[in-house]
């Protein structure tokens, strides 16, 4: 049974920038929330899809998007790269009637 | 808003001891979700243990077991019988939901070392 699995691993980007992450949920989730995680912080969310559809979005501004596909798998896209954007990247999967997340391992993104 | 308060930056605990982990919340909901996450060097968080907070019972898993006080709002997590592989950042985290599935509010973590 295949966990959560994200593509890249490791991504080195330059200011102004795009970029998209990419998050594969555990067999059988249909919710996928993204977080994001400063070095020495605790991840902090920026929003979760469900049905295709934004179901919840943290505070973060418009630069940060998402989108889900019909096999629940989603991507996050973020434009206009900020140094401040370089985190680690967490895509967490759930069922919409379950009571836990659980994480892949995330994209490390350095931004330059 | 919830917050999520972990007051201890580190701690570190000798192999086979037993060593417990603070954490503090503040919410004005009656029902939610807690757990308790490690992330190794490795980076993957990994759940550990959940509380519903209906439950007056608190959760057990192996060696880790929580102490759940709702009325103190303070949710700490006990493990027994460390061992080296228990080595990682821990997180406490809080969701608002009936099924435990939302929006997650993380602390600061706690980094635990054990000691050989």
């Amino acid at each position: 049974d295949a966990g959560v699995t994200q593509s890249p691993t490791h991504l080195i980007k330059t200011r102004g920038q795009q970029v998209t992450l990419r998050c594969s949920p555990k067999s059988g989730h249909d919710t996928v929330s993204w977080y994001q995680q400063a070095l020495g912080q605790g991840p902090q969310f920026i929003f979760q899809y469900y049905e295709e559809e934004e179901r919840q979005r943290g505070n973060f501004p418009d630069r940060f998007s998402g989108h889900q596909f019909p096999n629940y798998s989603s991507e996050l896209n973020v434009n206009a790269l900020l140094l401040g954007d370089s985190a680690l990247y967490l895509c967490a999967s759930s069922l919409a009637t379950g009571n836990a997340q659980y994480f892949g391992p995330g994209t490390r993104l350095t931004v330059t | 808003a919830q917050t999520v308060t972990q007051s201890q930056p580190e701690m570190s605990v000798q192999e086979a001891e037993t060593v417990t982990l603070s954490c503090t919340y503040d919410t004005s909901e009656s029902d939610y979700y807690l757990f308790w996450y490690k992330q190794p060097p490795s980076r993957q968080m990994i759940l550990v243990i959940r509380q519903e907070a209906y439950k007056q019972q608190n959760a057990t898993e192996n060696r880790f077991s929580v102490n759940f006080q709702k009325a103190a709002k303070s949710f700490s997590l006990k493990i027994s019988d460390s061992q080296l592989g228990d080595a990682a950042m821990y997180f406490c985290a809080y969701t608002i939901s009936n099924f435990g599935n939302e929006k997650l509010t993380f602390g600061t973590g706690t980094r635990l070392t054990i000691i050989p």
